[in-house]
């Protein structure tokens, strides 16, 4: 079954505290691998597209890195402007259905 | 602000009813997709269409339908609702440059289903 999952669920930082938040799934046929931010009570908000292992994209304090099972979402040095739900999302199969992790919402304390 | 309009921003009815959501994605953006989110089930695919063709279908359920028109923008139908469909539609237009797709969402549609 195809499956994406986030973890932790939820994830308190230090302000400058850097960490990580991981995407795993298990899918046939990967197409891509999609990262969003999302504010409460707003859309998702577009973060990277991710298309083969090893790849990495960049920007601003994230960092987005692809293997063959997850990904992972590097904050650096994170500010509390970075506190929001962080969602990824894998496009996969011959019918290029998205699936979606649960999130993780990230909060980061001055 | 994404560009990507959806309206209304609210909608309350009553089980049974029919409801039609409108999105209209960004200009020249020829991709749309819908999804829906609630609380018990997260951010679900519903369905993308491509210059007005149905692309990919997602877990979307035979009660609700899907069209996009000429000038691009579409509409999600939703017929004989039940209270499990209160939840928050959302649509995004997409473009691709440089072999790669970036996504634009909508604010969503609030739908509450009494």
């Amino acid at each position: 079954e195809d499956q994406v999952t986030q973890s932790p669920e939820a994830l308190r930082l230090q302000e400058g505290e850097s960490s990580s938040l991981n995407c795993s799934y298990t899918v046939s046929g990967l197409r891509g691998l999609f990262w969003y931010r999302q504010d409460p009570g707003k859309g998702p908000e577009f973060l990277f597209t991710l298309y083969s292992a090893g790849e990495e994209k960049e920007k601003e304090r994230l960092k987005a890195t692809l293997t063959k099972k997850e990904s992972f979402l590097h904050i650096t040095a994170p500010k509390p402007e970075d506190s929001a739900t962080y969602l990824c999302a894998v496009q996969a199969g011959n019918f290029n259905k998205f699936y979606f992790g649960s999130g993780t919402k990230l909060n980061v304390k001055p | 602000d994404s560009g990507v309009t959806q309206t209304p921003k609210h909608l309350i009815t009553a089980t049974g009813q029919r409801v039609t959501l409108r999105c209209s994605p960004r200009s020249g953006d020829l991709s749309v997709y819908w999804y829906q989110q609630s609380l018990d089930q997260g951010l679900q695919f519903l369905i993308h269409y491509y210059n007005g063709e149905e692309r990919a279908k997602g877990n979307i359920l035979e009660r609700f339908s899907a069209q996009q028109f000429p000038d691009l923008h579409s509409e999600l139908n939703l017929s004989s609702l039940e209270l499990g469909d209160s939840a928050l539609y959302f649509c995004a237009s997409s473009v691709w440059g440089g072999n790669r797709e970036t996504q634009y969402f909508g604010p969503g549609t609030r739908l509450l289903v009494l």
